[in-house]
């Protein structure tokens, strides 16, 4: 089964900051992982798609790049909604995997 | 609206089983494949079964291989998790979620339903 590596697994930053977060699977994905949003008590929510598509809605401040075995969820001003933890997924396999997670906190 | 919506989840002793339902609306149910995905109390997101548009094509997770099976009835726009052999560590909300094939994402999930598995 493909590995998947998130980090950092938390981080607090300011409303304003730029925030990256990073994933790495264990074998070359090409470009197929997803990122999602999930806040407490509700259902995951797709962000990206297919390493930097964003899904319908998805306010651009959020973007994603890699392919291989690297990719990165960015958010380029970070807004006090955005308070979550992140998640990404390949999509590779006939197993899927999601990462560990992210939680990101404001500041 | 679009949605999914999940029902059947309950306490019930390990050994024991359950049945999960979601009823998907305002799609064309068939034209998807289907998923649950479940996540354990303050745990990340673990993939559990899939299935695809006719019902002919599954895949598990190892851990629920031979205990868990995933169908589907597409003239109710409804799709199950028969869940037997339970053990303590199913403990989780599953999720139903629409998953638009090999090599895609999910993109549409129902609110969850918790099954707690204890003596």
């Amino acid at each position: 089964d493909i590995q998947m590596t998130q980090s950092p697994s938390s981080l607090s930053a300011s409303v304003g900051d730029r925030v990256i977060i990073t994933c790495r699977t264990s074998q070359s994905v090409l470009i197929y992982v997803n990122w999602y949003q999930q806040k407490p008590g509700k259902a995951p929510k797709l962000l990206i798609y297919a390493a930097s598509t964003l899904q319908s809605g998805v306010p651009s401040r959020f973007s994603g790049s890699g392919s291989g075995t690297d990719f990165t969820l960015t958010i380029s001003s970070l807004q006090p909604e955005d308070s979550a933890t992140y998640y990404c997924q390949e999509s590779y396999s006939s197993t899927i995997t999601f990462g560990q997670g992210t939680r990101l906190d404001i500041k | 609206e679009v949605q999914l919506v999940e029902s059947g989840g309950d306490l019930v002793q390990p050994g024991g089983s359950l049945r999960l339902s979601c009823a998907a609306s305002e799609y064309i149910f068939s034209n998807y494949w289907m998923s649950w995905v479940r996540q354990a109390p303050g745990k990340g997101l673990e993939w559990v079964a899939n299935i695809n548009q006719d019902g002919s094509g599954r895949g598990y997770v190892d851990s629920v291989k031979g205990r868990f099976t995933v169908f589907r009835d597409n003239a109710k726009n409804s799709l199950y998790l028969q869940m037997n052999s339970l053990r303590v560590d199913d403990t989780a909300v599953y999720y139903c979620a629409r998953w638009r094939g090999a090599q895609s994402e999910f993109d549409l999930w129902g609110q969850g339903t918790l099954v707690t598995v204890s003596s």
